[in-house]
């Protein structure tokens, strides 16, 4: 079964900062894909990156970027020029590509962003 | 706003009742799911649907059981509640259910089981 871990269960950044919220996956899959999703107090999951495994560039967003080292089943999130409206929490997330598969998600890391 | 539409927002009921939980997913959207939301157990996956037929089944419980219809929304049945279904329920939606899209959440319902 595929597993999701998310070891830091807070994280604090000062605004204009960079941070970086850890995810590991263990997966006997080749091809999947992994999300990072972050929940706002208002509670409505939003989408922030998707990486595919098979892609060996890492995926961009504008200020969020992720390290996917698939070898070492990582994929960790960074924020840069943190602002005061990335305080959420976060969720990493893993699909296997093939058909009824499902999102299984991390235990989620909350972030807190600081003046 | 996601698009996907989810009622009530909030549930107060009692031990041993039944609820429906409804959700409208985006226009367009053929797929739903189900997610429970829980401290204790995070965000667990129960259930998909495709264009009104089941495609992948989570950790669901037997008591609980859902539907898509055929104007896309869906409907989360919950029986013989017990104090432990208190939780957020979240249906998400997205286009033809693939594992690359992007899923639409809604904003939930909080099922508070006295």
């Amino acid at each position: 079964a595929q597993t999701v871990t998310q070891s830091q269960p807070e994280m604090s950044v000062q605004e204009a900062e960079t941070v970086t919220l850890s995810c590991t996956y263990d997966t006997s899959e080749s091809d999947y894909y992994l999300f990072w999703y972050k929940q706002p107090p208002s509670r409505q999951m939003i989408l922030v990156i998707r990486q595919e495994a098979y892609k060996q560039q890492n995926a961009t967003e504008n200020r969020f970027s992720v390290n996917f080292q698939k070898a070492a089943k990582s994929f960790s999130l960074k924020i840069s020029d943190s602002q005061l409206g990335d305080a959420a929490m976060y969720f990493c997330a893993y699909r296997w590509r093939g058909t009824a598969s499902k999102l299984t998600f991390g235990t989620g890391t909350r972030l807190q962003v600081t003046l | 706003d996601s698009g996907v539409t989810q009622t009530p927002k909030h549930l107060i009921t009692a031990t041993g009742q039944r609820v429906t939980l409804r959700c409208s997913p985006r226009s367009g959207d053929l797929s739903v799911y189900w997610y429970q939301q829980s401290l204790d157990q995070g965000l667990q996956f129960l259930i998909q649907y495709y264009n009104g037929e089941e495609r992948a089944k989570g950790n669901i419980l037997e008591r609980f059981s859902a539907q898509q219809f055929p104007d896309l929304h869906s409907e989360l049945n919950l029986s013989s509640l017990e104090l432990g279904d208190s939780a957020l329920y979240f249906c998400a939606s997205s286009v033809g259910g693939e594992a690359n899209e992007k899923l639409f959440f809604g904003s939930g319902t909080q099922l508070s089981v006295l």
